[in-house]
């Protein structure tokens, strides 16, 4: 079992709708959660961070983390063409801070 | 500007030869990581560092090696013990702080023939 999952896609959704990421998690001593956007060759940078159960809202973005079912997931609204990227799932665990990363959703939205 | 540098952007090499991957950073930040990325995949921990003279083995640390002699810089090796060396490369840097996210340099691209 890997230690964070995702599908990988693509998913695709009309532009202005809702695009609903999902991220699951296999260590339970995973204490912090984030979500990276990363476009074609280039590097991830950061969308959202999460630690607490519940939802974060940033703008258009929400992140929803639910430690019980080990779930993380990303919605975003009113989604846009520059939206159009994979995006990265990650968790930091343990002392010595390992971040581990999904292999990534590719989210197309169509205009 | 604060920022990680990693150099160079594109680096090719004949099978058979070790490598070395550059990444400094500006930011004082204590942890450093290196990540590989292969087409269409995910990011891989290949090794880390959250202090000066220590680091971590990742999840493919197999045929490379690091070190960690100052704070701003974190040098990878490809040694030629690894397989499939072709990647592309990401070293990031973060705070010592479990909530603290990372923060990427641009990414070195490595070709092996």
């Amino acid at each position: 079992q890997k230690e964070v999952e995702q599908n990988s896609g693509p998913l695709s959704v009309p532009e202005g709708a809702i695009a609903s990421l999902n991220c699951t998690y296999s260590d339970r001593g995973s204490q912090s959660f984030f979500w990276y956007r990363q476009y074609s060759g280039k590097s991830p940078e950061l969308i959202m961070s999460i630690y607490s159960n519940g939802d974060k809202e940033d703008g258009r973005f929400t992140a929803q983390l639910n430690k019980a079912s080990q779930y993380v997931s990303l919605l975003i609204r009113d989604s846009q063409p520059s939206d159009s990227a994979t995006y990265l799932c990650a968790t930091s665990t343990g002392g010595y801070q390992k971040v581990t990363f999904g292999t990534g959703t590719k989210l197309q939205v169509i205009p | 500007d604060g920022g990680i540098t990693q150099s160079p952007k594109y680096l090719f090499r004949k099978e058979g030869q070790n490598v070395t991957l550059s990444c400094e950073q500006n930011l004082n930040h204590d942890a450093m990581y290196w990540y590989r990325q292969d087409p269409g995949q995910g990011l891989r921990l290949i090794y880390y560092s959250q202090i000066v003279n220590d680091f971590q083995k990742g999840d493919i640390a197999e045929g490379y090696s690091v070190s960690r002699e100052k704070k701003e810089s974190f040098p990878l090796t490809v040694t030629s013990a690894q397989k499939n060396p072709t990647a592309f490369y990401l070293c990031a840097s973060s705070i010592r702080q479990l909530d603290s996210p990372l923060h990427f340099g641009n990414g070195t691209r490595l070709t092996v023939t």
